[in-house]
């Protein structure tokens, strides 16, 4: 079984800038999750979808983050403008509904801001 | 309001001793509870998970954990430490499955 797809794996901008991520979850896993991890951090929730839908964006910088699954499946996180306190690395997770709450990682995209 | 503390941010063991990383958590109400280990450049693998099942639980790689309500606490265990165990493990906490909080990692080296 494939895992959680990520892309890119790095990526280096100025502050200022936009970027965005790319996931693409496991096949048929309903819940996808967003997370941001500081260096020396634990990873912190942005933003968890249940299919299409917006479950908890609580922590979310909405001012300059911003978060899609249009069709259920992918997701796409964007920042802009991004600051410099926003180098991190940037998780998805994705797992099935119920009361298990697994949550399978994919392997981060590493966010540089200068 | 949820978190978890882990009480030490490196352990250090000799390869073939025990291994104890320290997690305690706060929930109002009752939580799941989860260990993820994180390996250099790899992503985050769930090691083992309670839900108001059985309180010791039992995980991957000989790891297990028991849930003490009355310490609040949800420490991770294994026998005998092996090379291949060195990694950043966390702690995690839910009790609605729509926020997740992690621990800010116990770091484990393990000696030859």
């Amino acid at each position: 079984e494939a895992g959680v797809a990520q892309s890119p794996r790095y990526k280096i901008i100025e502050k200022r800038q936009s970027v965005a991520f790319w996931c693409n979850p496991i096949s048929g896993h309903a819940t996808l999750y967003w997370y941001q991890q500081i260096l020396g951090q634990g990873p912190k929730l942005l933003i968890q979808f249940q299919n299409n839908g917006v479950v908890d964006d609580s922590q979310l910088p909405k001012d300059r983050f911003s978060a899609e699954r249009l069709k259920g499946v992918d997701s796409t996180l964007k920042i802009q403008p991004a600051k410099l306190e926003d180098s991190a690395v940037y998780l998805c997770a994705s797992g099935l509904t119920g009361s298990s709450y697994e949550q399978y990682f994919g392997p981060g995209t590493r966010l540089t801001v200068t | 309001a949820q978190s978890v503390t882990q009480l030490d941010s490196h352990v250090s063991v000799s390869e073939g001793t025990p291994v104890l990383l320290r997690c305690n958590y706060s929930s109002s109400y009752s939580p799941s509870l989860f260990w993820y280990v994180q390996h250099p450049n790899k992503g985050l693998q769930l090691l083992l998970k309670y839900t108001s099942a059985a309180t010791l639980v039992k995980g991957i790689n000989g790891f297990e954990a028991e849930f003490k309500k009355s310490e609040t606490s949800f420490h991770l265990t294994k026998p005998s430490a092996h090379m291949s165990d060195a990694a950043e493990y966390f702690c995690v906490v839910t009790n609605t499955g729509n926020q997740f909080y992690f621990g800010t990692g116990t770091s484990l080296t393990v000696i030859p």
